[in-house]
């Protein structure tokens, strides 16, 4: 069975810091696929980043980072020069790719709250 | 803005009874997901629909049901509500379908509170 596991419940931090959230998965498959989703306050679940087990190149997108390492089952996310407003839960998720009859689902961690302090 | 529509946003209904909770998905989507999120649970998968078929069924209580109408809508039904039934139910939708997964976009979730 799919487990993604996030063992920072919570993170605070002083504006303009960087923050690395953590996130670790099991699967037993060899296709599978990683996703960040961020929960502001209002309630939304917003996608981030979505990656396949079979790109491993680390990805930046203004102040997000993602790192991806297959040896190490793990998908960080890294916010740099963090901001008010990146405050939110963050959710990591694991979606295998059925092949066969079946459909498609995702599998959250638990989330990590981050609180971003001026 | 996903693009995915939810209605209601809030409902408050009491032990016992039964609501409907709407979902429209993006324009171009055939696929639509139920979940819950609630604080003992975290977000579990419900279910997932395709083109107006069951295609996944996660951790659904047999009082729950859904299904998608030709027009690609989905609801979700919760009967013989319970006070542990209170969560945030988000939609989400895809194109994809079988074989294939890209992104799941959420909608803005129906809280619903059951007193």
């Amino acid at each position: 069975a799919q487990k993604v596991t996030q063992a920072q419940t919570e993170i605070s931090v002083v504006e303009k810091e960087d923050v690395t959230l953590d996130c670790v998965y099991e699967t037993r498959d060899t296709t599978y696929y990683l996703f960040w989703y961020k929960q502001p306050p209002s309630g939304e679940l917003v996608f981030l980043i979505r990656r396949n087990s079979f790109d491993e190149q680390n990805e930046i997108s203004g102040r997000y980072s993602w790192n991806f390492q297959k040896s190490t089952s793990s998908f960080n996310f890294t916010i740099t020069a963090s901001q008010v407003v990146d405050s939110a839960v963050y959710f990591c998720a694991l979606s295998e790719a059925l092949i066969t009859g079946g459909g498609n689902k995702l599998t959250f961690g638990t989330g990590t709250q981050l609180k971003v302090e001026l | 803005d996903s693009g995915v529509t939810q209605t209601p946003k809030h409902l408050i209904t009491a032990t016992g009874q039964r609501v409907t909770l709407r979902c429209s998905p993006r324009s171009g989507d055939l696929s639509v997901y139920w979940y819950q999120q609630s604080l003992d649970q975290g977000l579990q998968f419900l279910i997932q629909y395709y083109n107006g078929e069951e295609r996944a069924k996660g951790n659904i209580l047999e009082r729950f049901s859904a299904q998608q109408f030709p027009d690609l809508h989905s609801e979700l039904n919760l009967s013989s509500l319970e006070l542990g039934d209170s969560a945030l139910y988000f939609c989400a939708s895809s194109v994809a379908q079988t074989g294939n997964t890209d992104t799941q976009y959420f909608g803005p979730g129906t809280r619903l509170t059951v007193l």
